[in-house]
């Protein structure tokens, strides 16, 4: 069973545009939710993480907006960039298990200039 | 500077030959290591990790094993490949086991 679920597969927006990245997970005892960006050709690399003391964080044009009720979260890029073109993961953790991080299968999102 | 190195970069194998993958992290004493493995479309599925040298956990059972003969050195292997071992197979370390830094990832391809 998908512990975590990402919507959608893909996401093309025009530059200046904000994309929305949408994430849902199963488990309630998950309390940790990263967001990692691969770029072609490179290794996934941190974004943006948040945890659910939090309904909101934010990193520059990122953020993160969390919805504990819901089991939902979403991750916001304001004033896409055609560099923001990547694949974007939502992953998930129980604090305290050795990171046994459950990902989603990621968001490729096009930002066209 | 911590740097992971993964080797080989790409493989191509036969069913039923086997394999080994490595991963070395240089600039970090006692990380926690991690398998993962992205099939063709497919999620980051994490295979095994290890908080210490000689220990290592399964996670999700795909006939590979894996095992920590060094503080800096993790290997994945099977003796048998299987065709639906096809795929991107990354090493990762954190501390503390949150943020993880992956290596660049070797492509297996099995035919």
């Amino acid at each position: 069973q998908q512990q975590v679920r990402q919507s959608p597969q893909s996401l093309t927006v025009w530059e200046g545009e904000t994309a929305i990245l949408n994430c849902s997970y199963e488990d309630s005892t998950f309390d940790y939710f990263p967001w990692y960006r691969l770029f072609p050709g490179e290794s996934p690399a941190l974004l943006i993480a948040i945890r659910p003391v939090s309904n909101k964080k934010e990193d520059g044009r990122f953020t993160i907006f969390f919805n504990k009720r819901e089991k939902k979260l979403s991750l916001h890029i304001t004033d896409s960039q055609p560099g923001d073109s990547a694949t974007y993961f939502c992953a998930a953790s129980e604090q305290g298990t050795g990171s046994k991080l459950s990902f989603g299968k990621g968001a490729k999102l096009t930002v066209s200039p | 500077a911590q740097t992971i190195h993964q080797w080989p970069v790409a493989e191509i194998k036969a069913v039923g030959s086997p394999l080994s993958l490595g991963c070395t992290i240089k600039g970090k004493s006692s990380p926690n290591l991690y398998w993962y493995w992205q099939a063709t479309g497919g999620t980051l599925q994490q295979l095994f990790y290890s908080i210490t040298v000689g220990q290592v956990e399964s996670v999700v059972q795909l006939n590979l094993s894996a095992s920590r003969p060094k503080d800096d050195q993790f290997i994945l292997s099977t003796e048998k490949l299987l065709l639906s071992h096809s795929g991107f197979y990354l090493c990762a370390w954190s501390l503390q086991g949150e943020r993880l830094f992956f290596g660049h990832g070797t492509k297996l391809s099995v035919l």
